[in-house]
């Protein structure tokens, strides 16, 4: 079982729709992470929070609206989404942004209708 | 900008077969290496990681790989594969300052 937990872990939603992902760590890591995977292809990186703050934002739509409330929660809220956004979204958390590895949730397979 | 590049897109093995899966990577800097792992409908697990000192890492169910500094290569090995390692295999790199950046995945089919 992962350490990083993702809820929901599917969800279905029509463009107008607003609906939030969330996902939470307890192992004191201060890095987390949302990725987007589509089938068969790697991960690509969205957003990374340091210390509670963003500091990378890979040039995502603003439709996708991340939040960091704590130390142990991220969310991704979204809004107006398109088909194309349709795919797994994982969450990772690392002890530090470089020279750690990331620990993977089981993600959230959205399907955007 | 760093880059990761798996040479093989599917790999198909019987079952006892040994198993070689080739990462190279292109940054001139210290870089921290990783196999992830990916069974059908399951998260992305470490198998391992380098970041210094011995190139030949071990890892979690009998994988190991081998650091080539000259090569910028990450190769992943298992001298005998089993159906249950059946899944999608991702390299990635992260140097410092850098993102974390996966290699496009090795399928690894292994047949009964």
């Amino acid at each position: 079982d992962t350490e990083v937990t993702q809820t929901p872990k599917h969800l279905v939603m029509g463009m107008t729709n607003k609906k939030s992902l969330k996902c939470e760590q307890h192992m004191g890591h201060r890095a987390m992470y949302w990725y987007k995977q589509k089938a068969k292809k790697p991960p690509e990186l969205m957003f990374v929070y340091s210390y509670e703050k963003l500091s990378i934002n890979e040039s995502v739509p603003s439709r996708f609206s991340p939040e960091c409330p704590n130390s142990s929660l991220l969310n991704l809220h979204l809004h107006a989404l398109q088909p194309e956004d349709s795919a797994l979204y994982l969450c990772a958390s690392s002890q530090g942004v470089t020279n750690q590895p990331q620990h993977f949730g089981d993600g959230t397979r959205l399907s955007i209708l | 900008a760093q880059s990761v590049s798996q040479h093989n897109h599917h790999v198909i093995l019987s079952e006892a077969a040994s198993l070689e899966l080739g990462c190279n990577y292109s940054y001139g800097g210290t870089v921290n290496l990783f196999w992830y792992v990916q069974y059908p409908g399951q998260h992305l697990q470490l198998l391992l990681k380098y970041f210094s000192g011995d190139p030949l890492v071990k890892g979690i169910k009998g994988f190991e790989a081998e650091f080539i500094k000259s090569k910028f290569s990450f190769n992943l090995r298992k001298p005998s594969v089993q159906w249950s390692d059946t899944a999608e295999y991702f390299c990635a790199v992260n140097a410092y300052g850098q993102n974390f950046v996966f290699g496009p995945g090795t399928r690894l089919s292994v047949l009964p």
